[in-house]
């Protein structure tokens, strides 16, 4: 079965300090991972995804994310955090043999920058 | 603006009630997502539907029903209604129904369950 896994509910980070946040999986076959971010009162919006290819990889706001298929991560990183970042961040997990297989969201991890 | 619209923003009903959540896809999207994000079940995909048709399920329960019609619009129905429905309902769109398809969400339904 699918899953994915986000360990921390809050990460604190100072502004122009480098932030990750973190995400594991599980699934069978190849998974197709995808970072979502929400802002208050909004939908999630698409940030990054990794289909194939480059185990690292950019993505919207100037974060980037990297495939670790042995440690089955995904984490998201940015370089230097930004106080507009402050938001919740999802991981989610798409893949198996099927095409038409269920997307699952980790818990969400809440995204705190302090000026 | 991702594109796709959902109506109503807020509705506050009562329990045994039913209500309809409507979803209307990005352009040219022919993929519709249902979700329910509540504070303690996290976000939870509901059913998926692909150019009128149901494509995956989810977690969605027996007195929940969808349906995409042929302008690709999608509503979501929720019948009986429980204090525990009290959640934000997210629909989103993809241009197809396949894995590696980036969703775009809608702003949401907040339902409120009295």
């Amino acid at each position: 079965a699918q899953s994915v896994a986000q360990p921390e509910d809050q990460v604190n980070v100072a502004e122009g300090n480098p932030l990750t946040v973190k995400c594991t999986y599980s699934v069978s076959g190849n998974p197709y991972l995808f970072w979502y971010v929400q802002y208050p009162n909004r939908g999630l919006q698409f940030l990054l995804k990794y289909i194939t290819g480059d185990n690292l990889v950019k993505g919207s706001y100037g974060f980037e994310a990297e495939f670790n298929k042995s440690q089955t991560s995904f984490h998201l990183k940015k370089p230097s955090a930004l106080v507009s970042d402050s938001a919740l961040y999802f991981c989610a997990v798409r893949g198996g043999y099927s095409s038409a297989s269920k997307i699952i969201f980790g818990s969400g991890t809440r995204l705190s920058i302090r000026p | 603006d991702s594109g796709v619209t959902q109506t109503p923003k807020h509705l506050i009903t009562a329990t045994g009630q039913r209500v309809t959540l409507r979803c209307s896809p990005r352009s040219g999207d022919l993929s519709v997502y249902w979700y329910q994000q509540s504070l303690d079940q996290g976000l939870q995909f509901l059913i998926q539907y692909y150019n009128g048709e149901e494509r995956a399920k989810g977690n969605i329960l027996e007195r929940f029903s969808a349906q995409q019609f042929p302008d690709l619009h999608s509503e979501l129905n929720l019948s009986s209604l429980e204090l525990g429905d009290s959640a934000l309902y997210f629909c989103a769109s993809s241009v197809e129904a396949g894995d590696k398809n980036i969703q775009y969400f809608g702003a949401g339904t907040r339902l409120s369950v009295l």
